[in-house]
């Protein structure tokens, strides 16, 4: 059965500084990778995905995550961060149709 | 705005009361997911539905029913109401039921069990 672990559950960063938001899977076969963010009493949207091909992913608001399948993770990155990025984000995995396992999420405070 | 539509927004009701949640996917989209986002469990997929028929199931208690009709909304059933179950619900909509699939998540419907 596959499962999602992100390892900090909270992440507090001054504005403008890197950040990297932890997740690690557990699948016995290929597995789709997801990264969502929800805003503040909105519901979830995609920010990206991995489903193959080149394991360096990005978004277009200046996010990236590697597929690493050795490490089975799929960190979350950014080099500077903006106060508009507070909010919680998700690390989701895909193995059956449909079927998608989430982790617990990380919330994610950028401070001025 | 996803294009996925959820009714309604907020729903206060007692122990051991039924309630129901409805779901209107993106138009075009076949597929609708249910998820409950709770502060002790997190988010957790509760069941898929594809056209009209049962795809996949997450952890969806007993007490808890959903079905997708041919017009394609959906409504999640929940039942025999415990403090347990206040949370968030959201539904998902996606093209397709096949491998990989990108889901638009709705507004969400937050239930209050007193």
């Amino acid at each position: 059965a596959q499962s999602v672990t992100q390892l900090d559950s909270q992440v507090p960063v001054f504005e403008e500084a890197p950040v990297e938001l932890r997740c690690n899977y557990s699948s016995s076969v290929s597995v789709y990778l997801f990264w969502y963010v929800q805003y503040p009493n909105q519901g979830l949207q995609l920010l990206l995905k991995y489903l193959s091909g080149s394991t360096l992913v990005e978004s277009i608001n200046g996010f990236e995550a590697e597929f690493n399948k050795s490490q089975t993770s799929f960190h979350l990155r950014k080099p500077s961060v903006h106060i508009s990025d507070t909010a919680e984000y998700f690390c989701a995995v895909e193995e059956n149709a449909g079927k998608s396992t989430f982790g617990d999420g990380t919330t994610l405070t950028v401070k001025p | 705005d996803s294009g996925v539509t959820q009714t309604p927004k907020h729903l206060i009701t007692a122990t051991g009361q039924r309630v129901t949640l409805r779901c209107s996917p993106r138009s075009g989209d076949l597929s609708v997911y249910w998820y409950q986002q709770s502060l002790d469990q997190g988010l957790q997929f509760l069941i898929q539905y594809y056209n009209g028929e049962e795809r996949a199931k997450g952890n969806i208690l007993e007490r808890f029913s959903a079905q997708q009709f041919p017009d394609l909304h959906s409504e999640l059933n929940l039942s025999s109401l415990e403090l347990g179950d206040s949370a968030l619900y959201f539904c998902a909509s996606s093209a397709s039921g096949t491998k990989y699939n990108e889901q638009f998540f709705g507004p969400g419907t937050r239930l209050t069990v007193l």
